[in-house]
């Protein structure tokens, strides 16, 4: 089954400890992308990826960190939580860039950091 | 001001009617997308459409691009339709320019009672 699958689904958390959301695709997609849900503010990107080992910020990048080593893998990093962090993240990806492509969402993570 | 907006914010109608969900854009795009975000939190991509109209099964979609203005029409609607419809353009040029990310609207709630 084609699929977007991040893991955890659920974590809560305190200040300042380190913790990564993975994220990976079966498609073989090209394009992933990795969004924060806040309400009120609607879906915002932080990163995306265009291919392996080519990543760059999207509009809320300030406290995270991506990486892209595999096609299939995108993690999400927090080096450093806070609070302003807690959110629901998505992670999307698709063959091509995001506006030029269905976007294929993953189940989300549900974050609270304390 | 917003670059996507959409109306209304929240919805409820009953079973049968026809439902009509608006989203204005300020931006030149090169495609729009409409997505449904169900109770539970998961997202799927429903239509993505650069002119005209797509249909599928009750749902339908139409862009103007010379008004900045697309609608997402539910033929005789059911409690299952309800949840957040959520609108969002790619800004800039199809086929190259900017990377095409997605600029979200904040989402219409519809609750559609039995």
């Amino acid at each position: 089954e084609a699929q977007v699958t991040q893991n955890p689904r659920y974590l809560i958390t305190v200040t300042g400890k380190k913790l990564t959301v993975t994220c990976s695709q079966n498609m073989n997609h090209e394009y992933m992308s990795w969004y924060r849900q806040d309400p009120g503010l609607g879906l915002r990107q932080i990163y995306y990826s265009m291919n392996v080992e080519v990543t760059d910020k999207g509009d809320v990048p300030e406290g995270y960190k991506v990486s892209r080593k595999e096609k299939r893998n995108f993690p999400l990093i927090l080096e450093s939580p806070s609070p302003n962090q807690t959110s629901l993240y998505f992670c999307a990806s698709s063959w091509y860039r995001a506006g030029a492509d269905t976007q294929y969402f993953g189940p989300g993570t549900r974050l609270t950091v304390l | 001001k917003n670059e996507v907006e959409q109306s209304p914010q929240n919805l409820t109608a009953q079973e049968g009617e026809f439902i009509t969900i608006n989203c204005s854009y300020s931006v030149g795009i090169s495609a729009l997308h409409w997505l449904q975000q169900h109770p539970g939190g998961g997202i799927v991509s429903l239509f993505m459409l650069s002119s005209g109209k797509k249909k599928h099964g009750r749902l339908i979609a139409t862009i103007n691009i010379q008004e900045k203005h697309s609608s997402l029409h539910i033929t005789a609607s059911h409690p299952r339709d309800s949840a957040v419809y959520i609108c969002a353009v790619s800004a800039g040029s199809y086929y190259g320019g900017s990377q095409g990310n997605l600029i979200f609207g904040k989402g219409t709630k519809l609750s559609v009672k039995p």
